[in-house]
């Protein structure tokens, strides 16, 4: 079945960056998108950007521009999130989810990465 | 960016019950809308997509309905495990943006 596995949670100071890992199994890694949402404590979920399995272009939401860089490997059919100068407000739980369908949907999800940024 | 904005915030209501949630953009999205539920400590899973279709593995007392500018999800008989936070999503352009959600609580 298809699955998205995350790597664990990760503790930062601000100004770090922090690297997530998204590994990606059951489908064909290049016949979709992946797709990068977070949900700070107590908030809605928020989209960051997403990359193309296929060949890696990216679309990054304009908040995350500058500070996100979202990157592929085809060997390992894994997809990684790396966010610098951490703040504060950058807590939350990271999930990626593969993106398809003529009608764009995120569907299956992995099970998230708690990121915690105090000094 | 579209604003997505759902109705009501919060909701409280019993097993049996019918439930409406009502999601309106800020401009048309035509039928690139989507429903997410959301339980504490999980993932988020799609219920409906495309506006009316309902995933695969979804019970068919979850129905989806609108186009345009203005979407509901309809749970026609709650059931305890529907206790949740839900979600619109609009997919017509980037960034995609999310409706704040629904929680449903149980009365």
């Amino acid at each position: 079945q298809v699955q998205l596995v995350q790597s664990g949670a990760e503790v930062k100071k601000p100004g770090a960056s922090v690297k997530v890992s998204c590994k990606a199994s059951g489908y064909r890694f290049s016949s979709h998108s992946i797709t990068w949402v977070r949900q700070a404590p107590g908030q809605g979920l928020e989209w960051m950007g997403w990359i193309s399995g296929y060949n890696g272009d990216t679309i990054y939401a304009p908040k995350f521009q500058g500070r996100v860089t979202m990157t592929t490997d085809t060997s390992t059919n894994t997809a990684y999130m790396e966010l610098r100068s951490l703040r504060s407000d950058d807590t939350a739980m990271y999930y990626c989810a593969r993106e398809g369908g003529v009608y764009v949907r995120f569907d299956p999800w992995g099970q998230g990465t708690l990121v915690t940024v105090s000094s | 960016d579209i604003q997505m904005t759902q109705s009501p915030s919060s909701l409280s209501a019993s097993v049996g019950d019918r439930v409406t949630i009502t999601c309106r953009a800020s401009q048309s999205v035509s039928t690139y809308f989507n429903w997410y539920q959301h339980k504490p400590g999980k993932a988020p899973n799609l219920l409906i997509y495309a506006a009316t279709t309902l995933q695969t593995g979804v019970p068919s007392r979850f129905s989806g309905s609108g186009s345009g500018t203005d979407f509901t999800l309809t749970i026609s008989s709650l059931q305890p495990e529907d206790f949740a936070t839900y979600y619109c999503q609009q997919t017509y352009s980037t960034p995609y943006t999310f409706g704040q959600g629904t929680k449903l609580e149980i009365k």
